[in-house]
């Protein structure tokens, strides 16, 4: 099983700031198969990014993925209020479980 | 409008069995994966396992590997999730979820397991 680990656990930031999330494999992950969700308090998580870098449908081009083999990486370029929320990074590589990270989470300072 | 509107919130005590749904609409059903997604309150992400309605094939977690059914009846367009007997660490929300990276959610089905 792939264990995804997410640092740092909590990122406190300002508003215009930008932010850098990270997600480390325990072993190598096609960038196929690395997405990447945001939740926020009382909802559904939704799908940000996959294949590491494709932007979900109606996310905004501030939100960015990059990365390869164990690391990844999210970043928003420049933070709006409503960004503030948890971010989990997700593997679908080979066969199940299709592991989750722990999540980071992404409060304002 | 692709949406999964699963059924609502339960109350059960230790030891009975449960089963939420799941109905997917806006979408061929049978083309899509749909899974199953674990948060106990307060805490990250689950993955349980995955169902193909257009042919049955399921996988599950090691970690819920006969712990819970997954099932699909793609007549009505709806996947379950299933108990047999219920404990307290169950307690949670539970997710649907569609496709591999899962690009639509459920709005989630609380359970509460509870004497």
């Amino acid at each position: 099983e792939i264990v995804l680990t997410q640092s740092p656990g909590t990122l406190s930031l300002s508003p215009g700031e930008r932010a850098t999330l990270s997600c480390r494999a325990s072993q190598s992950v096609s960038t196929t198969y690395l997405a990447w969700y945001q939740q926020k308090p009382g909802q559904a998580p939704r799908l940000l990014i996959y294949g590491a870098s494709n932007r979900a449908t109606g996310i905004p081009d501030r939100f960015s993925g990059s990365g390869s083999g164990t690391d990844f990486t999210l970043t928003i370029s420049r933070l709006e209020p409503e960004d503030f929320a948890v971010y989990y990074c997700q593997q679908c590589d080979t066969s199940p479980p299709y592991t989750f990270g722990q999540g980071t989470k992404l409060e304002i300072k | 409008e692709v949406q999964l509107v699963q059924s609502g919130a339960e109350v059960k005590k230790p030891g009975e069995s449960l089963k939420i749904s799941c109905k997917g609409s806006g979408y061929k059903f049978t083309n899509y994966w749909i899974g199953w997604v674990r948060q106990m309150p307060g805490k990250g992400l689950e993955w349980m396992g995955i169902i193909y309605p257009g042919g049955s094939d399921t996988k599950y977690s090691p970690s819920f590997q006969g712990q819970v059914t997954i099932s699909s009846d793609k007549s009505i367009n709806t996947a379950y999730l299933q108990w047999s007997s219920l404990k307290a660490s169950d307690t949670a929300m539970y997710y649907c979820v569609r496709s591999i990276p899962h690009d639509y959610w459920g709005q989630g089905t609380l359970v509460t397991v509870s004497s």
